[in-house]
Formats: C-alpha cells, structure tokens, sequence
C-alpha cells in the first residue's frame, strides 16, 4: 500500500540555520505530494505542494521538489526562524483518490 | 471567507458513551474527509464524503459512522467509546477532484476517561 517515511525528529536548529527534512514515499502510479504544517493547539495548514515529477512547491521560503526517481520530497528553507517552530507532515495523495495519507511528522524547535 | 470550522474544540467522554463531531467546511467545498490524529503521529483516514455519499473509508471499526448533510456540513460520530478513542479528530474538505489540496480545521480533542 501507499506510505511515507519522515525523518525522525525532533529537529532542533538556531535561527536562519538551513533546514532539511527528508520525506520519501511509497505509491503505485504517480501521487501527488504535499508538505502539512501544525502550529501548537492547531489543525494542519497546507505549506506547499506538487503534483507531478520535477515539480517545485514552495511557500515562504520552504522549498520541495517531487523527485520520481528517488521517491523523495525532502522540505528545505535556507533561513528559519522561530516562528517556523511547529510539527511538519509530509503526505500524499493518489492519483483519483482523496484519501491523504500522511507521515508521523517532525518536530521542528528553533531558537533566537 | 471563513476556514474549515469544527465544534467542538474539547470533548471529554468516559469509556462506553457515544459523541458527535461536527463540521462545517468550506464555502463551495462539496467534499468533507475526517482524520483521526492520536498524540505524536500523522493523521489517519477516517471518511470521506461528497455529495452525501461516503467515497471512502479507512481501517476504522464500525463503530465510527459519519454523513454529510445537504450543505456539506458533516459529522462524525463514535459508539461505544474506547481509550484508545482519545485523539484529536481532523476534518478537511476539498473542491472534488483529484489533486485537490484539503484544507483543514482546528480539529476536536477527544479525550476519553
């Protein structure tokens, strides 16, 4: 069935660190793919996404780029910041199917 | 145009009882899907419905149940509730259609005594 791993958190940097957060997956035909974030006490927000191979999804300065042949969607930002302190959820999504399916996520702490 | 908005925000039930989730999605979102979010992991597929027919279901007892009303609106309800049942339950909605984003709400915290 379909999956994703996550990197094991949590993560732990100092503000305007590079961050990467590794996320691969498992699917049959070609899913979409998204990255979730959840602030404290707080439902998921959308952060990015792709729809295709090769695709770029990027929102306030995270990056993602879909990669079929590594089975890869790792976020990257080149400057966090505290505020960027929350849980982040890599998901996808299969081609004709609304069932989202998600990574156990990783905490990102980062201080002043 | 207001978000994907759950009531209630708390809930705390003891083990046997019953609850109802609800859920008001997205003006002109006609898809509602639950997740249940236990502490410390990735939310989990309950239901999915459009147009009041449930599209799709996840590994979850019979003991959950959901419907869609012809608003859109939603909810979720648990028989018999279990320890086990203590989670954080999520409902997103989307424009129907494959690659659609969902968008999510606050979610409800069921805790269960």
């Amino acid at each position: 069935g379909n999956s994703v791993t996550q990197m094991e958190g949590p993560v732990t940097l100092s503000e305007e660190a590079f961050l990467t957060i590794n996320c691969t997956y498992t699917a049959t035909g070609y899913p979409s793919l998204f990255w979730y974030v959840q602030y404290p006490g707080e439902g998921l927000q959308l952060l990015l996404k792709a729809t295709k191979a090769d695709d770029k999804g990027s929102n306030k300065g995270f990056e993602a780029t879909y990669r079929k042949e590594t089975t890869s969607f790792h976020l990257e930002k080149g400057s966090v910041q505290v505020s960027d302190s929350a849980v982040y959820f890599c998901a996808l999504l299969q081609g004709g199917s609304e069932k989202l399916v998600f990574g156990k996520g990783t905490k990102l702490t980062v201080n002043p | 145009d207001a978000g994907v908005t759950q009531s209630p925000t708390h809930l705390i039930k003891t083990r046997g009882q019953q609850v109802t989730l609800r859920c008001s999605p997205i003006s002109g979102h006609k898809s509602v899907s639950w997740y249940q979010q236990v502490l410390g992991q990735g939310p989990q597929f309950i239901f999915q419905y459009y147009e009041k027919e449930e599209r799709g279901r996840g590994n979850f007892p019979d003991r959950f149940s959901a419907r869609q009303f012809p608003n859109y609106s939603s909810e979720l309800n648990v028989n018999a509730l279990l320890l086990g049942d203590s989670a954080l339950y999520l409902c997103a909605s989307s424009l129907r259609g494959s690659n659609q984003p969902q968008h999510f709400g606050d979610g409800t915290r069921l805790s269960i005594l």
